[in-house]
């Protein structure tokens, strides 16, 4: 069975400081891997997205990168700011043939505190 | 504003009656995807429409669910007979085509079944 994992549930930090946000995957076949940044009451915002060949990938202060060896990713925030508190999502999608199947984690809720 | 757009914002609707969730994708967008996402949990995939091709229904949670999508562009969630546990808010994402192509997500539909 594909699963997405993530940890932690929720992680409180202080603005300014860094913090890194895992996901674990068992998905197959490998498609890619998306990070979704989602606010209270908003749809989700696509942060980046990883392909199998692909180790690192940056958008300003997020860098993801991924283990595909170990279906490992991770997501590091640098320089924290208030507006970075939202859930962070990471889906894994596989696609056989014509069939397309998104896994999605259940997020870590990130709260920046002044 | 050329982002995805969704309709009605708000839905409340009592058991039992029949509802129907419109989305407008990106122009030129030939992807399009349904989400739903409910109170607490993580996001759930529904069905993606990519152009001609069949649909992929294969996150549709039971017969009660169907989408359209007409002429390539507005798609149309019908929820039949609805029940107190379809409550949620339900999104929709459009991509350009290839499965590496950001999505962009509306701001939902949240449905309420009384």
């Amino acid at each position: 069975k594909n699963q997405v994992e993530q940890s932690p549930q929720s992680l409180i930090i202080l603005e300014g400081k860094n913090c890194t946000l895992q996901c674990n995957y068992t998905v197959s076949p490998f498609s890619n891997l998306r990070w979704y940044k989602q606010d209270t009451g908003r749809g989700p915002v696509s942060l980046t997205i990883m392909t199998f060949s692909e180790n690192t990938k940056s958008n300003g202060r997020y860098t993801a990168t991924l283990d595909a060896d170990t279906k490992q990713s991770s997501l590091h925030i640098t320089a924290s700011q208030l507006s970075d508190s939202a859930s962070y999502i990471c889906v894994v999608s596989s696609f056989s043939g014509s069939a397309r199947q998104l896994t999605f984690g259940s997020g870590t809720q990130l709260t920046v505190l002044p | 504003g050329a982002g995805v757009s969704q309709s009605p914002s708000n839905k409340v609707t009592e058991k039992g009656k029949d509802v129907e969730l419109r989305c407008d994708p990106i122009s030129g967008h030939t992807a399009l995807y349904w989400y739903r996402q409910s109170l607490g949990q993580g996001l759930e995939f529904l069905i993606y429409f990519q152009g001609n091709s069949a649909p992929d229904k294969s996150g549709l949670p039971s017969d009660r669910f169907s989408a359209e999508r007409t002429g390539g562009s507005v798609s149309t969630l019908t929820i039949q007979r609805t029940q107190q546990e379809d409550s949620a808010v339900y999104l929709c994402a459009s991509s350009l085509a290839l499965a590496t192509d950001t999505q962009y997500f509306g701001p939902g539909t949240r449905l309420t079944v009384l």
